[in-house]
């Protein structure tokens, strides 16, 4: 099993750029939930879903959009790109929200 | 009073030493408590869970005190290996989903 898999490792983009950070997992984990992770904030979490179908927003949505058409795959779409969004990001999947998270190895973004 | 505090560090000890670090939350209704290892540019990966009656596993022991408010990390006979961060993460902090705490920095020096 790959576990679960994020896609850039690494990314540049120039404020008001849109795109899209990929999640997959091979685990048929029902609960999927995106965090960012920036120095002296810990982990926050952006949104989450319970199942293929369903997502919900988290601490700090706003500027990203997810949706969960796959029980694999959780997609993060960032609009339109701001600097304040430079930061780590961390897909993870778990069988529900109260049980081991597993997290992707993350994406380094920063915005221009 | 944040939801999850944990004291930053760093801590610097020496190998085979014994340290123990704590983590405060606020939201008496958490439910669950996990403590998570993240080493240096890489993603965070479940160390522990903490029961409330206390658990261990190999050098490392999880308390639980829900009259306090706190959790606590013991690492007996510590390892170069064991240097990383330590998050303290819980579920039912007042977020939906898991509450991670900052992370205390710990150094195993030789």
């Amino acid at each position: 099993n790959a576990g679960v898999t994020q896609t850039p490792k690494f990314q540049v983009l120039k404020t008001g750029q849109s795109m899209t950070l990929q999640c997959a997992q091979d685990m048929n984990h029902e609960y999927m939930s995106w965090y960012r992770q920036d120095p002296g904030m810990g982990l926050r979490l952006i949104h989450y879903s319970v199942g293929a179908g369903i997502t919900d927003q988290g601490e700090v949505p706003n500027g990203y959009n997810v949706s969960r058409s796959t029980t694999e795959d959780f997609p993060l779409r960032l609009l339109s790109a701001a600097p304040s969004q430079t930061s780590v990001y961390f897909c993870a999947s778990s069988r529900g929200s109260s049980n081991e998270q597993f997290f992707g190895p993350g994406t380094r973004l920063t915005v221009l | 009073r944040k939801e999850v505090e944990q004291d930053p560090g760093p801590f610097n000890v020496p190998e085979g030493a014994t340290v123990a670090f704590n983590c405060t939350y606020s939201n008496s209704a958490s439910q669950s408590f996990f403590w998570y290892r993240q080493d240096c540019r890489k993603e965070p990966k479940l160390l522990m869970s903490v029961y409330s009656s206390g658990n261990e596993d190999g050098r490392f022991t999880a308390q639980l005190n829900r009259a306090s408010q706190y959790i606590s990390l013991l690492i007996r006979d510590s390892k170069l290996s064991d240097s990383a961060t330590y998050l303290c993460v819980l579920l039912g902090g007042g977020a939906d989903g898991l509450t991670f705490g900052k992370g205390t920095h710990l150094i195993i020096q030789p």
